[in-house]
């Protein structure tokens, strides 16, 4: 089946301007995370929706960062005011009901921001 | 202190090799520990997990872990030039939250 596919792939924006990313994980998982990788950093947590519970947005950086998940399914990372120190790679995972040590990462969406 | 720290190397293997690849953490209540194997330009895939004491196989991998020292690590036996990567230690904090090291890159010269 599909795997977790992720929108766009690359995105170059100027500072201040806002944008979206998109993450569509796996059909049925129910677990969906998001994390930002910088260059030669390893995996930074963001956020983490389970089903229809509330998310933990524990890892969101600031205000600016915003996520949500429609219908348990399709989730949106939104970033506004971009600045230069949010380029990044941003990745999105999802996991299947009950199997939390099974985490499918998504190809990712390079961020710069000039 | 970081949560989870790896030596950001390279670590250089000739080909055929063990290469062995070391984690610590500082959180003495985690019990799940994940390798991830991560291309250049590519998203993590996982490895390995590991939650008891000991080691685990597989394939040419093996996990170690040991919770008294609170360290994890990976040996790869007979190395090969495409496993030629980053490799990201994880742990999963509570139940649901992973935290990642920055990673150790491996190189493994033909």
């Amino acid at each position: 089946g599909a795997g977790v596919s992720q929108s766009p792939s690359n995105k170059v924006t100027e500072k201040g301007k806002d944008v979206e990313l998109r993450c569509d994980p796996i059909s049925g998982h129910t677990a969906l995370y998001w994390y930002r990788q910088s260059l030669g950093q390893g995996l930074e947590f963001l956020i983490y929706f389970q089903g229809n519970s509330a998310p933990d947005k524990s890892g969101l950086p600031s205000d600016r960062f915003s996520a949500e998940r429609t219908g348990g399914s399709v989730s949106t990372l939104t970033i506004q005011r971009t600045q230069q120190e949010d380029s990044a790679v941003y990745l999105c995972a999802s996991t299947p009901p009950g199997r939390w040590d099974e985490q499918f990462f998504g190809p990712g969406t390079r961020l710069t921001v000039l | 202190q970081k949560e989870v720290e790896q030596n950001s190397g390279p670590l250089s293997v000739p080909e055929g090799a063990i290469a062995s690849l070391n984690c610590t953490y500082s959180d003495r209540g985690s019990q799940s520990f994940f390798w991830y194997r991560q291309y250049s330009g590519k998203s993590p895939e996982l490895i390995m997990f590991i939650y008891s004491n000991g080691d685990k196989e597989d394939g040419r991998f093996t996990a170690q872990l040991n919770k008294a020292s609170q360290y994890v690590s990976l040996l790869i036996r007979d190395s090969q030039p495409s496993d030629s990567a980053t490799y990201l230690c994880a742990l999963i904090s509570g139940t649901y939250k992973y935290i990642f090291g920055t990673g150790t890159r491996l190189k493994v010269l033909a």
